[in-house]
């Protein structure tokens, strides 16, 4: 079936570490990828997106790699500052009129004094 | 307008009871969401509507959820006869026509709890 997954469900790093976070999607006409960040009592916030026809993609601190050939990306962050622990997902944003958007299970991100 | 609004931000309620959730989306926002969250899990895709048209419904849990935007402005998404499996955050998201990730909102979503 159709799905997107994370390969680690908890990450710790160090402040001022960088910080990678894995996603593996079997879909392979996905063409549209985002990573959120959510934190506790919150709504999913928009981070970074790509597109199929990319395989990089750089924000602030942020950066997403996308590997069509194994079907994988992953969401990097530079210099991870204690408000970065967060859960973070990385989401489909399928084609079709509704662009609803298939979630993955998330990766809790811990940053360490 | 500061966002996405949802109201109760908690719900507790004993099972067999009807529960109806309120979303207030972003004012210019076309498109309404609804998603469900339970723990340690993404949000699962619900419903959406475009302004008052409810154009997908197919993935309401089950009957016994139902979705209205009547005037293409707020949104209300009811349970009836609540069971605990129905424990989860329900999220509302808004956007623009286009309907892209980088145009969605989400709101800080409603807990509910059935007991």
């Amino acid at each position: 079936g159709e799905s997107v997954g994370l390969h680690l469900p908890t990450l710790s790093v160090q402040e001022g570490d960088n910080s990678i976070i894995n996603c593996a999607y079997s879909n392979s006409a996905s063409d549209y990828f985002i990573w959120y960040k959510q934190e506790s009592g919150k709504g999913p916030q928009f981070i970074i997106d790509i597109r199929s026809n990319m395989d990089k993609r750089q924000g602030q601190r942020v950066t997403v790699l996308l590997n069509k050939t194994v079907k994988h990306l992953s969401l990097q962050i530079a210099a991870t500052q204690p408000g970065d622990s967060a859960v973070y997902f990385c989401a489909e944003n399928r084609a079709g009129s509704a662009r609803q958007l298939t979630f993955g299970s998330g990766t809790q991100l811990t940053v360490l004094p | 307008d500061t966002g996405v609004s949802q109201d109760p931000r908690h719900k507790i309620t004993k099972r067999g009871q009807n529960v109806t959730f309120r979303c207030d989306p972003i004012s210019e926002h076309n498109r309404l969401y609804w998603y469900r969250q339970t723990l340690g899990q993404g949000p699962e895709f619900l419903t959406y509507f475009q302004n008052e048209a409810q154009l997908e419904k197919s993935r309401l849990l089950s009957d016994r959820f139902s979705a209205e935007r009547p005037k293409g402005s707020f949104s209300t998404l009811e349970i009836q006869r609540t069971e605990q499996g129905d424990s989860a955050m329900y999220l509302c998201a808004s956007s623009i026509l286009t309907g892209l990730a980088r145009d969605y909102t989400f709101g800080s979503g409603t807990r509910l709890t059935v007991v």
